[in-house]
């Protein structure tokens, strides 16, 4: 099983290009979220589904689209990339019935935008 | 509103020492769950321990323990017996909600520690 992953590992974008990251779970969990991580402020939650179908807006969702069609895929869409998006990004997903509700991270992706 | 602090920005410990990294939380829901994570420097989270608002008893994971207090809504990590390769991030994370399928789930700032040899 690869667990969680994510593509790419590294990206470099110009202001105003879009993109979309990728994050594929093959554990049949129900819970998907997307973290951004900047130095000194930790994870911070920016999208989160709970299921196919569902999703629902976390802490910095501004600029950030998501959908989740099937439960194995859950992409981040960056509409118009700003320099303020240049941060590493991290898939992680969780079982609704997990007794310790841990979620499991990919490797993240690195971004960055110039 | 959700929130986490991590007050510690850095820590220093020696190693065989034991270490307390601390997390205070703010909800106002009864049912949520709390935990710490650790970072390396290659960067992967690492999931460490995990304790229920409703535990009666707190949790421990080898030589990782979380010292809950929910009157005081505090739950610090206790590293017991610290290794070298203890140096990393470790960052608190609540996810309320537990008793309705709720999954959201934030985390803290994070503290870095340093293991000294």
């Amino acid at each position: 099983n690869a667990g969680v992953t994510q593509t790419p590992k590294f990206q470099v974008l110009k202001t105003g290009q879009s993109m979309t990251l990728q994050c594929a779970q093959d554990m049949n969990h129900e819970y998907m979220s997307w973290y951004r991580q900047d130095p000194g402020m930790g994870l911070r939650l920016i999208h989160y589904s709970v299921g196919a179908g569902i999703t629902d807006q976390g802490e910095v969702p501004n600029g950030y689209n998501v959908s989740r069609s099937t439960t194995e895929d859950f992409p981040l869409r960056l509409l118009s990339a700003a320099p303020s998006q240049t941060s590493v990004y991290f898939c992680a997903t969780t079982d609704r019935d997990r007794e310790n509700n841990e979620q499991f991270f990919g490797p993240g992706t690195r971004l960055t935008v110039l | 509103a959700q929130k986490i602090t991590q007050t510690q920005p850095g820590m220093f410990v020696q190693e065989k020492e034991a270490v307390t990294l601390d997390c205070t939380y703010d909800t106002s829901d009864p049912s949520y769950g709390l935990f710490w994570y650790k970072q390396p420097s290659s960067g992967e989270m690492i999931f460490l321990i995990y304790q229920g608002s409703y535990d009666q008893q707190n949790a421990t994971e080898g030589r990782y323990s979380l010292n809950f207090q929910k009157a005081r809504k505090s739950a610090n990590l206790v590293i017991s017996a610290s290794q070298l390769g203890d140096s990393a991030m470790y960052f608190c994370a609540m996810r309320e909600g537990l008793g309705t399928g709720g999954f959201k789930t934030i985390f803290g700032a994070g503290t870095r520690l340093f293991v000294k040899a």
